[in-house]
């Protein structure tokens, strides 16, 4: 059964920075293409980045380009994403997502960032 | 990257089949057939219902389904159960990055 876990996610201050984390389990981690996807409070879904089985290409939507950085160990199944430059508008919560077929096929529960003075 | 379009809400009755549009554009729904379908009921995660504009996976029950025509993609629901109300997004491909859907809400009567 595939498992993903999220991490990392808390209160953080504008300009502040945070990591995130997503422990894979259940699967071959690295064969499979990761993305990150987020959700304001009361809103709807929103993709972040995404990331190669090898690591070898990256993307990432235009708002968060130049502040986040995703990356992964395939020796520990883990996908990272690095936040930088936090603004109020990055509130979210943060899920951890397997992508096949060009479609998020299976979700973490997701963690909560907070970017508030 | 602006989201794709859907109606904010839509509702039907038990038994009937209802079908909710997402409207994008020639550079993402209209060029690429990598459309998903998404479910979620509130405070829990998204799950994945359709893929690749009408593909079903594994357990999706076949009352889903999935279409689409020019930049507007369509999920059908029929045979509508109390079970389906929930919020629907959607998702295409657009080049080097991907765009959802505004969400809609789906009540059943």
């Amino acid at each position: 059964e595939v498992q993903l876990v999220e991490s990392g996610g808390d209160l953080v201050q504008p300009g502040g920075s945070l990591r995130l984390s997503c422990a894979a389990s259940g699967f071959t981690f690295s064969t499979y293409w990761m993305s990150w996807v987020r959700q304001a409070p009361g809103k709807g879904l929103e993709w972040v980045a995404n990331i190669k089985h090898d690591g070898t290409q990256k993307y990432y939507m235009d708002s968060v380009k130049g502040r986040f950085t995703i990356s992964r160990d395939n020796a520990k199944n883990s996908l990272f994403l690095q936040m930088n430059s936090l603004r109020a508008e990055d509130t979210a919560v943060y899920y951890c997502a397997t992508s096949t077929n060009h479609a998020t096929s299976s979700w973490g529960q997701g963690t909560l960032v907070t970017v508030s003075s | 990257q602006s989201a794709l379009t859907q109606p904010a809400s839509v509702s039907g009755s038990p038994g009937q089949s209802i079908t909710l549009s997402c409207t994008g554009t020639s550079s993402d729904v209209g060029s690429y057939n990598l459309v998903s379908w998404y479910q979620q009921y509130p405070g829990k995660a998204p799950k994945l219902m359709i893929y690749e504009v009408s593909k079903r996976p594994s357990g999706v029950s076949n009352r889903f389904s999935g279409s689409k025509s020019g930049n507007t993609a369509s999920l059908t629901i029929s045979g509508l159960q109390a079970e389906d109300e929930a919020d629907y997004y959607c998702c295409s491909y657009a080049g080097t990055h991907y765009v959802f859907g505004t969400g809609t809400e789906v009540t059943v009567l």
